[in-house]
């Protein structure tokens, strides 16, 4: 599969500061990408996805921004909670049905 | 109903055992996948099943032979394992990505294996 990096492996961040998980992937011909949350002794959960005809996303506290010309994705998280201490992944989704993951980043909010 | 059920949650087996992992959803998904996940890793592909047939087999070891008996359940068999092959073992399924366009995959909460 593709490589699909993450800047920063762990991120410790204050209760209701904003978070910015980032992502690099390196095949430009992928058109799809995903994140998601995965708690301890859980599966992955869907958070948010992008095509790679937008640049930016939005769900409920959540925003994702695509930036083609440099590979780039990153996951905001609006006024974080203590709930979203999770392990979170982007994927990347190359031609028909495959999910290749990055490296994933350790999110801990302080209470 | 959105969810991919797995069973057993946990299993503990030895190198010489035969043992299945099992997998269903009915949300009409055609595209099933299993991936592995070792601690603090991101999960791997190993294999993927579009309407059925396998189409992807990430070079995966002859000791996983995955089964896909009908549109709505996905076995992994394991047979002679190593200990190294000890992970969380995710079942994934999504809408086919080659006919209904690309969207997001649902995943269960694996099977935690454990060879000894």
């Amino acid at each position: 599969g593709e490589s699909v990096g993450l800047h920063l492996p762990t991120l410790s961040v204050q209760e209701g500061d904003n978070s910015i998980i980032n992502c690099a992937y390196s095949n430009s011909a992928s058109d799809y990408f995903i994140w998601y949350k995965q708690e301890s002794g859980k599966g992955p959960q869907f958070i948010i996805d992008i095509r790679s005809n937008m640049d930016k996303r939005q769900g409920q506290r959540v925003t994702v921004l695509l930036n083609k010309t440099v590979k780039h994705l990153s996951l905001q998280i609006a006024a974080t909670q203590p709930g979203d201490s999770a392990v979170y992944f982007c994927a990347e989704n190359l031609t028909g049905n495959q999910f290749y993951f990055g490296t994933g980043t350790s999110l801990t909010v302080i209470p | 109903d959105t969810e991919v059920t797995q069973t057993p949650k946990h299993l503990v087996m030895g190198m010489t055992n035969k043992k299945s992992l099992k997998c269903e959803q009915h949300m009409g998904h055609r595209a099933m996948y299993w991936y592995k996940q070792k601690a603090k890793k991101p999960p791997e592909l190993m294999f993927v099943y579009s309407y059925e047939k396998l189409s992807i087999n990430e070079s995966v070891p002859s000791r996983f032979s995955p089964e896909c008996p009908n549109s709505s359940l996905l076995n992994l068999h394991l047979h002679a394992l190593q200990p190294e092959d000890s992970a969380l073992y995710l079942c994934a399924s999504s809408q086919d990505g080659g006919r209904a366009g690309n969207t997001e995959a649902f995943f269960g909460q694996g099977t935690r294996l454990t060879v000894v």
